[in-house]
């Protein structure tokens, strides 16, 4: 079956500019978790779904980002008045419910920020 | 709060070495506990886990023990081929500590290996 899709692949945009980065689960998953990976950093938690509401947005690191999930499917990760230091890969994760469920992991979307 | 600490890479090894990439945890509750593999290129997926202390977690060749009195979780392999080169992430699930199923994720020990 399916993996866990993202899109883009790869996004070049202007410092300013806002973006909107796209996951799609695992039909049947109803966690989604958004990741950040920086050049030689570990994964940064930004935000968890279960459903279509976000119990844990501590992880966000700034007001210029924001998550939503519809239809308890598809979600949209949105950073606006994009910075340099947003330029990293951002990754979309799904799993079953449950604590000790694995989670799934996309391809990422490479955010580059001139 | 929870977190993972994990030996710094990179790592180099010669075809059919011994490999150990060492991961040590803080948790308040009783988490479960991950080793993912990131591939050049991919994404990252599971390589193996454990639930609870003692458990042995099994993969490829790949193994590692849940360790509750050393909070450790090391990997290990017996006999590493330059097809294990990649990028090796620890990381814990404690359910009791947030609320949801979070990932605390180590930085990751980057592993080439040399024919």
């Amino acid at each position: 079956g399916a993996g866990v899709s993202q899109s883009p692949s790869n996004k070049v945009t202007e410092k300013g500019k806002d973006v909107e980065l796209r996951c799609d689960p695992i039909s049947g998953h109803t966690a989604l978790y958004w990741y950040r990976q920086s050049l030689g950093q570990g994964l940064e938690f930004l935000i968890y779904f279960q459903g279509n509401s976000a119990p844990d947005k501590s992880g966000l690191p700034s007001d210029r980002f924001s998550a939503e999930r519809t239809g308890g499917s598809v979600s949209t990760l949105t950073i606006q008045r994009t910075q340099q230091e947003d330029s990293a890969v951002y990754l979309c994760a799904s799993s079953l419910e449950g604590s000790y469920n694995e989670q799934f992991f996309g391809p990422g979307t490479r955010l580059t920020v001139l | 709060g929870d977190s993972v600490t994990q030996m710094e890479g990179p790592v180099t090894l010669s075809e059919e070495a011994f490999l150990t990439i060492n991961c040590t945890y803080t948790a308040t509750g009783y988490p479960s506990l991950f080793w993912y593999v990131q591939y050049p290129g991919e994404g990252l997926q599971l390589l193996l886990k454990a639930t609870k202390a003692d458990d042995k977690g099994s993969n490829k060749g790949f193994e590692a023990t849940y360790r509750k009195e050393t909070t450790s979780f090391h990997l290990e392999k017996g006999s590493v081929q330059v097809s294990d080169s990649a990028v090796y992430f620890c990381a814990l699930s404690d359910p009791l500590s947030n609320t949801g199923n979070q990932f605390y994720f180590g930085t990751g020990t980057s592993l080439t290996v040399i024919p």
